[in-house]
């Protein structure tokens, strides 16, 4: 079974610094996707990026961006020019890309970091 | 404006009671999901829903039910056999496609007194 793997409970950044948030997920699978959500204080959960496994390049969205190492099966979310409002929880998920029904649609999900953003 | 409304907010209910969490979407999307959050829990899939008239129960359905009657409403009741039922409960939706690109609804917290 798929298993997605956030080793840092929590982090703090300064404001316009940068910093990365780890995430690694174990597979047998060759065809995936992978996601970064944010769950600020609202408690909504708001996607911030995503990756298809069969991309070599990297996602990139704004200030957000993932470095994806398939062969060490590492999905590292980095934010650049850190703002007061990205003070949230980060959530690292996985999906199969193997079929369109059944169990292989649910997302596995890590434990969630909580990133601080100091001024 | 498109989204995933989720009602109430907040929900007290007395041990013993069933009770009914509301979600609806306006999105178009064939797929619906609950999930509930425990805090240093993550997410956990409770039931999803890819047609109406169809679901399939997640990691954690026991003591819970859903029903899918209509394209837009996904409403999951918290019935009494369900020991522990405090917590935050959150819809999600999708188009069925390779992304499984969730959008979410805000979520509602119940608390069992």
């Amino acid at each position: 079974a798929q298993t997605v793997t956030q080793s840092q409970p929590e982090m703090s950044v300064q404001e316009a610094e940068t910093v990365t948030l780890s995430c690694t997920y174990d597979t047998s699978e060759s065809d995936y996707y992978l996601f970064w959500y944010k769950q600020p204080p609202s408690r909504q959960m708001i996607l911030v990026i995503r990756q298809e496994a069969y991309k070599q390049q990297n996602a990139t969205e704004n200030r957000f961006s993932v470095n994806f190492q398939k062969a060490a099966k590492s999905f590292s979310l980095k934010i650049s020019d850190s703002q007061l409002g990205d003070a949230a929880m980060y959530f690292c998920a996985y999906r199969s890309g193997s079929g369109y029904a059944g169990n292989n649609r649910k997302l596995i999900w890590g434990l969630g970091t909580s990133l601080a953003v100091n001024p | 404006d498109g989204g995933i409304t989720q009602s109430p907010k907040y929900l007290f209910r007395k041990e013993g009671q069933n009770v009914t969490l509301s979600c609806e979407q306006n999105l178009n999307h064939d797929a619906m999901y609950w999930y509930r959050q425990d805090p240093g829990q993550g997410l956990r899939l409770i039931y999803y829903s890819q047609i109406v008239n169809d679901f399939q129960k997640g990691d954690i359905a026991e003591g819970y039910s859903v029903s899918r009657e209509k394209k837009e409403s996904f409403p999951l009741t918290v019935t009494s056999a369900q020991k522990n039922p405090t917590a935050f409960y959150l819809c999600a939706s999708s188009i069925v496609s390779s992304y499984n690109e969730q959008f979410f609804g805000p979520g509602t917290r119940l608390t069992v007194l």
